[in-house]
């Protein structure tokens, strides 16, 4: 079945203990992505990947890293999580980073950071 | 700068009564791709439809209709005969412009709640 998986789903950490949430996708997309969803904000980007190696910043990168040392793994990590990164966030893939196919979206991780 | 505003928050109808969420979309590109998608509350993202800026076809895809409209830079969502599993978040998203970067701007969503 092709989907993106998120791991965890449900995570409660303290601030400043280091975390990764993973993300894989089975469909050999080359574009993948991160977003975090907060109330009355919608989604907003993290970090999006063209293809292995390439990465870059989306609209709210600070406090966030990724790699992408594998077409379809985009680990995101969280070096010294804080508070205001309590959110949901969701990893995408998508076909091509040369047109806006349809992104398929993982299941979501709800992060709380005390 | 692309920006996407659903201007209705929340909005509740009784079943069966047919229901229109709003999207109004800011972009300088010529070509951009316009999406929809649901969110359950079991919290995923549930695609629903891609639509790009050359075509202004009205879509319909079962009780789901979708209304473009270039000149008012508008893609309204209109639900016919509304059911109970209609309850959920709906987002617009635009995409286009950021070549290499299929980033999805969206709005802030619109909860819809249908009373049975």
């Amino acid at each position: 079945e092709a989907q993106v998986t998120q791991n965890p789903r449900y995570l409660i950490t303290v601030t400043g203990k280091k975390l990764t949430v993973t993300c894989s996708q089975n469909m050999n997309h080359e574009y993948m992505s991160w977003y975090r969803q907060d109330p009355g904000l919608g989604l907003r980007q993290i970090y999006y990947s063209m293809n292995v190696e390439v990465t870059d910043k989306g609209d709210v990168p600070e406090g966030y890293k990724v790699s992408r040392k594998e077409k379809r793994n985009f680990p995101l990590i969280l070096e010294s999580p804080s508070p205001n990164q309590t959110s949901l966030y969701f990893c995408a893939s998508s076909f091509s980073a040369t047109s806006p196919y349809e992104q398929y979206f993982g299941p979501g991780t709800r992060l709380t950071v005390t | 700068a692309q920006k996407v505003t659903q201007a209705q928050t929340e909005i509740s109808v009784v079943e069966k009564e047919d229901v229109t969420l709003d999207c109004v979309y800011e972009t300088r590109d010529t070509t951009y791709y316009l999406f929809w998608y649901k969110q359950p509350p079991s919290g995923e993202l549930v695609f629903l439809i891609r639509r790009n800026s050359f075509d202004e076809q009205n879509e319909i895809s079962g009780r789901y209709s979708w209304n473009f409209q270039k000149s008012t830079s508008s893609f309204n969502f209109t639900i016919t005969a509304s059911q109970v599993v209609d309850s959920a978040v709906y987002f617009c998203a635009l995409s286009g412009g950021n070549f290499g970067n299929e980033k999805l701007t969206f709005g802030t969503g619109t909860r819809l709640t249908i009373i049975p």
